[in-house]
């Protein structure tokens, strides 16, 4: 089936800590993105990617980075400079136009310990 | 910029009870208007959509309708079920150099008891 998988799908971190949120998506979709989720709150726009080897920032970047050297891969990994990172982070894919609706992966719970 | 506001939760339905979430949005130009929902642990799921002012966007009883006039794109349904109680987030699309993004509402929880 098609669709976007996220991994892990809970992760443990201690501070100072570098990890990577893996995404891989087989709809083959243009655009990509990450957003960060938390408790009771809506989605913040964290990167988005339209097209391989580039990226933009979204509302939230710092502390974070991606890479996107293949169309269907966009890894965020989350570093020791983001100060808060304890997060329920959900990865999508579009077709990147104005009409068309993102899909989402299962989401990916990290907690700093 | 764009923006979208959604009525405060939780929203708190007995069983085949009518259901409103209201949401209206601010925007430059023409953009696509989505609803989504989000179960317990899950991401989102797309509910409906529409795309331009008067469509009306339908699916598994729920609808809603593309209000130009009032910028507005409420989310109804006749006769919840408590399998609906959920997440309901309104979104809107933004073209932003050239890049499309979803700028999303902060959520809405329904709670449906039997």
């Amino acid at each position: 089936d098609g669709g976007i998988t996220q991994s892990p799908k809970y992760l443990f971190r201690k501070e100072g800590q570098n990890v990577t949120l893996s995404c891989e998506q087989n709809l083959n979709h243009d655009a990509m993105y990450w957003y960060r989720q938390d408790p009771g709150q809506g989605l913040r726009l964290i990167y988005y990617s339209q097209i391989v080897n580039d990226f933009q920032k979204g509302d939230i970047a710092e502390g974070y980075s991606v890479s996107r050297e293949k169309k269907e891969s966009f890894p965020l990994t989350v570093t020791s400079a983001q100060k808060n990172p304890t997060a329920f982070y959900l990865c999508a894919s579009s077709t990147g136009t104005i009409t068309g609706e993102l899909f989402f992966g299962e989401g990916s719970r990290l907690t700093v310990l | 910029g764009n923006s979208v506001t959604q009525m405060e939760g939780p929203v708190t339905l007995s069983e085949e009870a009518f259901l409103t979430i209201n949401c209206t949005y601010t925007a430059t130009g023409y953009p696509s208007l989505f609803w989504y929902v989000q179960y317990p642990g899950e991401g989102l799921q797309l509910l409906l959509k529409a795309t331009k002012a008067d469509d009306k966007g339908s699916n598994k009883g729920f609808e809603a309708t593309y209000r130009k006039e009032t910028t507005s794109f409420h989310l109804e349904k006749g006769s919840v079920q408590v399998s609906d109680s959920a997440v309901y987030f309104c979104a809107l699309s933004q073209l932003s150099g050239g890049y499309n993004k979803l700028i999303f509402g902060a959520g809405t929880r329904l709670a449906v008891h039997p």
